[in-house]
């Protein structure tokens, strides 16, 4: 079954608005959740990450949001800029396993 | 200073084959988790490996295996290929313990025919 889940399949911005990204999940005991990019043809990158315990963690354009009571999380990304364009993936993770949790991907265009 | 490498970046094979995809580790890293991402899916876990042992493993079958050499180095094997193998095969090594940040290759795209 899908612990994690980006009901969004596509997004699309103008360059210099915000880009929210949306994710949820079922597991409440997740230790971590990230985020990672991915562009055509390379793996995914790592972007940023929020521990249970946290309700947002920022760097630089990239902040994400935890709502634990609501088991969800989203990415802002602001301001975005066209070469944000890529496959965004939201997973999780229990500190006492071994496996990320990954959600279906949400693909973000900004468009000029 | 090497990111994670995986080869072949491509390949292609027909059903009932078998494959073998090799990834060398981020210098320094010691633990390889292997995942496969299907077409319009997020990667799944397959298994992770450290000290040469299979430590957890996911919801595949045991037409999946790999191994782990004393370099750290690892082998993805799939017997008896279906076609729904066809997939982008993730290697990727473990950064902070305990955060789940991991460094992920490229990828070896099979295609099984």
């Amino acid at each position: 079954d899908q612990q994690v889940k980006q009901n969004s399949p596509s997004l699309s911005v103008q360059e210099g608005r915000i880009s929210i990204l949306n994710c949820d999940y079922t597991n409440s005991m997740f230790d971590y959740f990230l985020w990672y990019k991915k562009y055509p043809a390379e793996g995914p990158t790592f972007l940023i990450s929020i521990s249970s315990i946290k309700d947002k963690n920022e760097d630089g354009r990239f902040t994400v949001f935890l709502n634990k009571s609501a088991k969800h999380l989203s990415l802002h990304i602001v301001p975005s800029q066209p070469g944000d364009s890529a496959v965004y993936f939201c997973a999780a993770f229990r500190d006492s396993g071994y496996a990320l949790n990954f959600g279906k991907g949400t693909s973000l265009l900004v468009t000029p | 200073d090497a990111g994670v490498t995986q080869s072949p970046t491509h390949l292609i094979k027909t059903r009932g084959q078998q494959v073998t995809l090799r990834c060398s580790p981020k210098s320094g890293h010691d633990t390889v988790s292997w995942y496969q991402q299907a077409l319009g899916q997020g990667p799944q876990f397959i298994f992770q490996y450290y000290e040469e042992e299979e430590r957890q493993r996911g919801n595949f079958p045991d037409r999946f295996s790999g191994h782990q050499f004393p370099n750290y180095s690892s082998e993805l094997n799939v017997n008896a290929l279906l076609l729904g193998d066809s997939a982008l095969y993730l290697c990727a090594s473990r950064g902070q313990v305990g955060t789940g940040e991991l460094f992920f290759g490229e990828g070896s795209r099979l295609t099984v025919l």
